[in-house]
């Protein structure tokens, strides 16, 4: 079973352009997190989506960042116009559904990168 | 709101002796407790939970965490430290299930150093 699948692990891109991250959970899991890193500042929340429905996106900025998780296909966590700030680890996780004390599964990572 | 804190940015301890990473959280209602380690370059990796039932919890790489409800503590805890156990580790929360979503809240994480 394979487990959470994150590509492309390293992006690189310059100020403006789109940014496209995608995640394939786990076999059977029907639950997703996208979290972001940065060095000092631990992992912080994003978005939690089922599929084809944004349950919490409370961590997530409300402009240039969007994420969905199609009925068929990988997640994708979309930031446009990106900006220096931007540069960070984006991780995506996922879990079966469940009464909350399922773990996560990680992946390992989206490296963005912006010049 | 439900909370994390890692009180400790960085622990440093000699190979051989135990290690001790402490966790401490604010939930309302019985908590589900996780711990997370992410090695350099790497995503998380689930070590162990709390649930319910017994306090002291075992988990993946010989860890262990004792949930203590009064003191609202579960700290990680490993009797034999190893060089490969240095990494980031993460304590998280969740509120017990009550029929809808509940949110988990990650700590900043706790750098372990084990020294040769």
């Amino acid at each position: 079973n394979a487990g959470v699948m994150q590509n492309p692990r390293h992006l690189v891109r310059r100020r403006g352009q789109e940014a496209r991250l995608r995640c394939s959970p786990m076999k059977g899991h029907s639950h997703v997190y996208w979290y972001r890193q940065l060095p000092e500042e631990g992992l912080k929340f994003m978005v939690y989506l089922q599929k084809e429905n944004i349950i919490d996106e409370s961590g997530m900025p409300k402009e240039r960042f969007s994420a969905e998780f199609p009925k068929e296909g990988p997640s994708i966590l979309r930031i446009q116009q990106v900006v220096r700030g931007d540069s960070a680890a984006y991780f995506c996780a996922s879990s079966p559904a469940g009464r909350g004390y399922n773990e996560q599964f990680f992946g390992p990572g989206t490296r963005l990168t912006v010049l | 709101a439900q909370s994390v804190a890692q009180p400790e940015d960085q622990v440093n301890v000699a190979e051989g002796n135990p290690l001790t990473v402490k966790c401490t959280y604010s939930v309302s209602g019985n908590p589900y407790l996780f711990w997370y380690v992410q090695y350099p370059n790497r995503g998380l990796q689930f070590l162990l939970k709390y649930i319910t039932g017994d306090n002291l919890v075992k988990g993946s790489y010989g860890f262990e965490a004792e949930f203590n409800k009064s003191q609202t503590s579960f700290h990680l805890k490993k009797p034999s430290a190893l060089v490969s156990d240095s990494a980031l580790y993460f304590c998280a929360v969740r509120a017990p299930f009550r029929g809808g979503y509940q949110k988990v809240t990650f700590g900043i994480g706790t750098k372990l150093q084990v020294i040769p």
